[in-house]
This record gives structure tokens, sequence and C-alpha cells, in this order.
């Protein structure tokens, strides 16, 4: 069974202030893939990242930066100075294979100017 | 538009009811998916299709729903005697290839359904 639990509901920030968002996840599967899509208000979810269990290296890519540790369970994600545009809802999901993905509950993310 | 496109986009129906929802993924894309999402929670599996065939259809809760892709393209997901319980958003996603190293899954702005 997997299971992806974001514990946070919602996160508010004032603009340019730096957000993590929280992905905790339980899987038996040995070799698996974690992602984050991003769903904004028009509804469509965005991929943002793929990891597969076999790679714990931390990822950059502009204002994003996700944190994979292996030994807790945990693929963190950091919104670094956001702006109001990364306003949305986040999920965090597990997949042991490409398409059928256990999505967490989503944490809402609210970025004020 | 060379998104994936869904229609109806919001659609109000009676207990009861039979219900259909169309998907058009992106052109090229063999692999299709369904996703239902409820208020306040992720999005989950509902059925993926390999080309015309429906490959893993263990997300659908009940045999109510039924989904088809007769030629490999569109796909209708199919609702019979609906209840207030299948009230959700539901997701419609495409991609080139569904193998294990890809789930990078383009979505639908979705469908809403509600059952009164």
């Amino acid at each position: 069974a997997q299971k992806v639990t974001q514990a946070q509901t919602e996160i508010s920030v004032v603009e340019k202030e730096d957000v993590t968002l929280d992905c905790v996840y339980e899987t038996r599967d040995t070799t698996y893939y974690l992602f984050w899509y991003k769903q904004p208000p028009s509804g469509e979810l965005v991929f943002l990242i793929r990891r597969n269990s076999f790679d714990e290296q931390n990822e950059i890519s502009g204002r994003y930066s996700w944190n994979f540790q292996k030994s807790t369970s945990s693929f963190n994600f950091t919104i670094t100075a956001s702006q109001v545009v990364d306003s949305a809802v986040y999920f965090c999901a597990l997949s042991p294979y490409g398409y059928k993905l256990s999505f967490g509950a989503g944490t809402t993310v609210t970025v004020r100017a | 538009g060379a998104g994936v496109s869904q229609t109806p986009s919001n659609k109000v129906t009676e207990k009861g009811k039979y219900v259909e929802l169309r998907c058009d993924p992106i052109s090229g894309h063999t692999a299709l998916y369904w996703y239902r999402q409820s208020l306040g929670q992720g999005p989950e599996f509902l059925i993926y299709f390999q080309g015309t065939g429906a490959a893993d259809d263990s997300g659908l809760p009940n045999d109510r729903f039924f989904a088809v892709r007769p030629e490999g393209s569109v796909s209708t997901l199919k609702i019979q005697r609906t209840e207030r319980g299948d009230s959700a958003v539901y997701l419609c996603a495409s991609s080139l290839t569904s193998d294990r190293l890809t789930g990078e899954l383009f979505f639908g702005e979705g469908s809403r359904l509600t059952v009164l």
C-alpha cells in the first residue's frame, strides 16, 4: 500500500519569503518514484519534478529545490524568494511505476504581495 | 489548443441520472488516464488506457463507472445511476508513454460533476 502525507494544509507567506512544503511517504516497494505537482486556480495539475528511489541527490531548479531523504521517507520541496504566482495547491505523489500516482492531500500556498 | 481538453467543464445532474465526460488528449499521446479529485483531497487514480485498451482499471470504484477509448484518442468516462458521492472533479491526463521512467502526466482542467 502506498501512502503520502502532507501535514501542512495551508501556508501563507509574504512575497520573497522562503516556503518549505513537507512530504512523508510510506511504501513497501524497494523501487519507486516520487513527484511534486502544482495545481493553480485553473485546476490543471502541472508536473514539477520526478525522483526515483535510487537517487537521493538534492535538486535545484531555479527558485525550486527538493530534499529527498530515504532514511526518513521524506521528499520536501522549497520555494525560495516566493512570488505571488507561486500561489497554488502543491501535491506530493508516489508511484512504483509511472502512471498510478498516489497523491497526498495537498498543501495550499498563498503568497501575499 | 495544444493541451488536454475536457468537456463539459461543469456538469450538474440529478441522482440516478447517466453522465458522460469527455477527454481529448494531446495529439500523439498514446497513454490516457482518468483521475478523480474530491474536495480538499488529492487526485485518485481511476483507469489507464494504452491505445484503445484499458490496461489498468483497478481504480474504478464500482461497476457504475466505465470508460472507453475506441479509436485510441478521445476517451469518454461514463457514470450510470449517479450518486451524490460521485460529486468530484474528474481529471484526464495523457502522456507519450506510461513506462516507469515517466510519470510526467499532462492534465486537463477537469470536469466538475455535481450530483444533486
